[in-house]
């Protein structure tokens, strides 16, 4: 079966770091890119960062770069997120998730999709003093 | 970067209706959608991968329609646990992967 279990969420005070993981299994976790998506309380969904499998590849939102920090260790089939410069505006449920990547054909026309399956359970930051 | 606008915001239906959720991008994305259903407290969940097709074992009552800007999510007969945010998801033109801002479907 195919899993993720995000883990290392908590309380932080505005300034503070945090280092979230999610560990993969069920997979062939190393070519597969993964991505961090969050949900701020009542809000919708937003995505933070994203990794190649062999982290060649490496985005981030414009509202993290250069506070966050993506990173994955195939050995471990494990996925990071370090965030610093912690603000009560990063307060949100953290989604860790795989990216499936497929060529389809419609109507006689290649092309490569993508889309996120499955997620974690997520895990809570909370940024507050 | 595209911008994705569900509408409606939220909608309640009765047991047995049909429902339909439309996603509209802010610039056409051919058939690069996916629709996914979040439940509360629970992470969300794949139920259509471009654009139309149901990701295995959504139920067939699930349907997805569209291309270029404007796409449908279809709920044949509504069922009680229907009832869950869905959110439309573009992977056209990404980094940034967006999603819009959600639909809130109850049941009467």
């Amino acid at each position: 079966e195919v899993q993720l279990v995000e883990s290392g969420g908590g309380l932080v005070k505005p300034g503070g770091s945090l280092r979230l993981s999610c560990a993969a299994s069920g997979f062939n976790f190393s070519t597969y890119s993964m991505i961090w998506v969050r949900q701020a309380p009542g809000k919708g969904l937003e995505w933070v960062s994203s990794i190649s499998g062999s982290s060649s590849y490496i985005y981030y939102a414009d509202s993290v770069k250069g506070r966050f920090t993506i990173s994955r260790d195939n050995a471990k089939t494990s996925l990071y997120l370090q965030m610093n410069s912690l603000r009560a505006e990063d307060t949100a449920v953290y989604y860790c998730a795989r990216v499936i990547s497929q060529m389809i054909m419609f109507g006689g026309v290649i092309g490569g999709y993508s889309w996120f399956d499955p997620w974690g359970q997520g895990t809570l930051v909370t940024v507050s003093s | 970067d595209i911008q994705m606008t569900q509408s409606p915001s939220s909608l309640s239906a009765s047991v047995g209706d049909r429902v339909t959720i439309t996603c509209r991008a802010s610039q056409s994305i051919s058939r690069y959608l996916n629709w996914y259903q979040q439940k509360p407290g629970r992470a969300p969940n794949l139920l259509i991968y471009a654009a139309s097709t149901l990701q295995s074992g959504v139920p067939s009552r699930f349907s997805g329609s569209g291309s270029g800007t404007d796409f449908t999510l279809t709920i044949s007969s509504l069922q009680p646990e229907d009832s869950a945010t869905y959110y439309c998801q573009q992977s056209y033109s990404a980094p940034p992967w967006t999603f819009g801002q959600g639909t809130k479907v109850e049941i009467k």
